[in-house]
């Protein structure tokens, strides 16, 4: 069973440009949620969808937004790019229940100049 | 507000000897707690889970964790390190809401297993 592809894995961008982000899910799994690592702020919510419907959001301004497709596939896409938005965003995918593990990509790192 | 809290930012351990990183919890009702482990350069990757019933939950690559309620605790363990246990690990738990779920992680515990 393929795991969760996140695409790309390297990302570098200028401070003012938008970009997006890909995750494809385990096969079978509705729920996709993302993160944000950085050394300053560890591992931050950024939001979960869910059937293409976004169930929770973090506390991250507008830039950050989302969206699922009807095959689960997810995308995040940041618009105007800060130096602080440099992070490794990890997508996660579930069966979508409160109890059951989340299974990680291996991330896309994110590098704004 | 509900958190985990991981007290130690590293852990030094030699090879053959016992492992302990720990994890404590501030969580209302009946916590879902986790621990992930990251290697670097790559995503997290599932050890284990607490969910309801025994307090001893057995993970993968011979970890273990115990979960303590009176102690509000759910520290992993394993019997003899390995070099190759080297890592990143997180405990976590889950934020119930809108019949989802969102994993609110720890600040990360580094493990160094030395030969």
């Amino acid at each position: 069973k393929a795991g969760v592809t996140q695409t790309p894995r390297y990302l570098i961008k200028t401070r003012g440009q938008q970009v997006t982000l890909s995750c494809s899910p385990i096969s079978g799994h509705r729920s996709v949620s993302w993160y944000q690592q950085t050394p300053g702020q560890g591992l931050q919510f950024l939001f979960e969808y869910f059937s293409e419907t976004q169930r929770n959001k973090g506390n991250f301004p507008g830039r950050f937004s989302g969206r699922q497709f009807s095959n689960s596939r997810s995308e995040m896409n940041v618009s105007t790019l800060e130096l602080g938005d440099s992070a490794l965003y990890l997508c996660a995918s579930s069966l979508g229940s409160q109890n059951t593990e989340a299974f990680f990509g291996q991330g896309t790192r994110l590098t704004v100049v | 507000a509900q958190s985990v809290a991981q007290p130690e930012d590293q852990v030094n351990v030699a090879e053959g000897n016992p492992l302990t990183v720990k994890c404590t919890y501030s969580v209302s009702g009946n916590p879902y707690l986790f621990w992930y482990v990251q290697y670097p350069n790559r995503g997290l990757q599932f050890l284990l889970k607490y969910i309801t019933g025994d307090n001893l939950v057995k993970g993968s690559y011979g970890f273990e964790a115990e979960f303590n309620k009176s102690q509000t605790s759910f520290h992993l363990k394993k019997p003899s390190a390995l070099v190759s246990d080297s890592a990143l690990y997180f405990c976590a738990f889950v934020m119930i809401y809108n019949q989802g779920g969102k994993l609110i992680f720890g600040q990360g515990t580094e493990l160094s297993v030395k030969p």
